[in-house]
């Protein structure tokens, strides 16, 4: 399968622990784009990157969020200090870089539960 | 924050109907895409309208663009069981980045067989 990979599928923590998440894009894909979802809302955009340039990140949900793609691969996204209302599924998504507009592929997400 | 909005939140059908999911969004826009979403998975990318298109068709996809009215509707022709699933509308703001895709709350459609 050449999708976009998401691990963990699942998380579970406790408040005040940190937790990274990890994202493989399509091999092909220069973009990777990372967005929360909370259970009966759309998906809520976070940051994306071109290549290892993360070029927005001004929807970090707070400077407890950081999102890292250092070799322009796969990415990471990190969440210090978890609180229960980060309690979310995390969803990343890669498209190419190409002359118009072009669909974001997703991943199957990984579900943060803080306890 | 959330663009859109779908309309209705839930809807339930019998195979072989058509469900007609509509959206509303707010700003101007460069274009509009469908998604679907199965439960406990990713979302699959359906359509993409532009801007300057006012109807478009994919199989059983029948999507239509009012920016005047700054709305758009996803017809699903002869629906099956396995099209059960969340349908989110996103934008892309005019002049926005490709990577800030809005979407709206979703709408639930389940057929039942």
């Amino acid at each position: 399968d050449t999708g976009v990979s998401q691990d963990p599928r699942h998380k579970i923590t406790k408040r005040g622990q940190n937790v990274t998440f990890r994202c493989d894009p399509i091999s092909e894909h220069n973009r990777l784009y990372w967005y929360r979802q909370t259970l009966g809302q759309g998906p809520e955009f976070l940051t994306y990157f071109q290549n290892e340039a993360q070029l927005e990140k001004s929807r970090l949900l707070s400077d407890r969020f950081s999102a890292e793609r250092p070799k322009g691969s796969f990415s990471t996204l990190e969440i210090q200090r978890t609180e229960q209302g980060d309690s979310a599924m995390y969803l990343c998504a890669s498209s190419p870089s190409s002359v118009g507009w072009q669909p974001q592929h997703f991943g199957d997400g990984t579900r943060l539960s803080i306890l | 924050s959330q663009q859109g909005e779908e309309d209705p939140q839930a809807l339930s059908i019998q195979e072989g109907e058509n469900a007609t999911m509509n959206c509303s969004y707010k700003t101007s826009i460069n274009n509009l895409q469908w998604y679907r979403q199965n439960s406990g998975r990713g979302l699959v990318h359906l359509i993409l309208i532009r801007s300057n298109e006012r109807e478009k068709h994919s199989g059983r996809l029948r999507v239509t663009l009012d920016t005047s009215k700054k709305s758009s509707s996803l017809l699903i022709t002869a629906s099956r069981a396995a099209d059960t699933a969340s349908y989110f509308c996103a934008t892309v703001a005019a002049g926005g980045s490709q990577g800030n895709l809005i979407f709206g709350k979703g709408t639930k459609l389940s057929v039942k067989p």
